[in-house]
């Protein structure tokens, strides 16, 4: 069964400041996708960054990177230059490219401190 | 209208009531999913559409009844539903179902069950 960990209940980083938010994955499976989401309190879920199991380079989309190390099975996600924007729930999710089944984290939520 | 769209976006309901959530996506997608988000736990896939098709029932119970007339609609039907139901229900889309294909999320629908 496919697992998702997200072992930060919340962090704070100071404005400007780079902060990385965790995650590892458990899987059997060779072919499948990595994905962060971002949750604001209005509840929308954002896409924000993919990145695939055979991709060699690590994933970026403008400030986001995700830091991806394939034999320890972590996909962490750096926001680099945080703003006050970025404070919200993040979660991490894993979805194997035989199945409908898209597995989330638990959450990270995020908070900016001026 | 752009991206994927939900209505109501909040709704109060006694556990006699008969509702439905909707939800429409603009993406020319072929594939349709419902989660429900409660506080404290991971999002939880109910339930899978592709190609107007239900693929996926994760175990619902059966006092949610989803309807998909055709790849741009969702619907899920409500009744008889209990307090512990509260939640927020997000619908989302894929191109396709399976795949490396990233969801794209509704703002989701807040339902409280009094």
């Amino acid at each position: 069964a496919q697992k998702i960990t997200q072992t930060q209940p919340g962090m704070f980083v100071q404005e400007k400041e780079a902060v990385t938010l965790d995650c590892t994955y458990d899987t059997s499976d060779q072919s499948y996708g990595l994905f962060w989401y971002k949750q604001p309190s209005s509840g929308e879920m954002i896409f924000l960054i993919y990145q695939g199991s055979y991709d060699e380079q690590n994933a970026t989309e403008g400030r986001y990177s995700l830091n991806f190390q394939k034999a320890r099975k972590s996909a962490n996600l750096v926001i680099s230059a945080s703003q006050l924007g970025d404070s919200a729930m993040y979660f991490c999710a894993m979805r194997s490219y035989n199945n409908n089944d898209m597995r989330f984290g638990a959450g990270t939520r995020l908070t900016v401190k001026p | 209208e752009t991206g994927v769209t939900q209505t109501p976006r909040h709704l109060v309901m006694g556990m006699t009531n008969k509702k439905s959530l909707k939800c429409e996506q603009h993406l020319g997608h072929n594939a349709m999913y419902w989660y429900k988000q409660s506080a404290k736990k991971p999002l939880e896939l109910m339930f899978v559409y592709n190609f107007k098709e239900q693929t996926e029932n994760n175990s619902v119970p059966s006092r949610f009844s989803p309807e998909c007339p055709n790849s741009s609609h969702l619907f899920l039907h409500l009744h008889t539903l209990q307090p512990e139901d509260s939640a927020l229900y997000l619908c989302a889309s894929t191109q396709r179902a399976g795949g490396p294909d990233t969801q794209y999320f509704g703002p989701g629908t807040r339902l409280t069950v009094l």
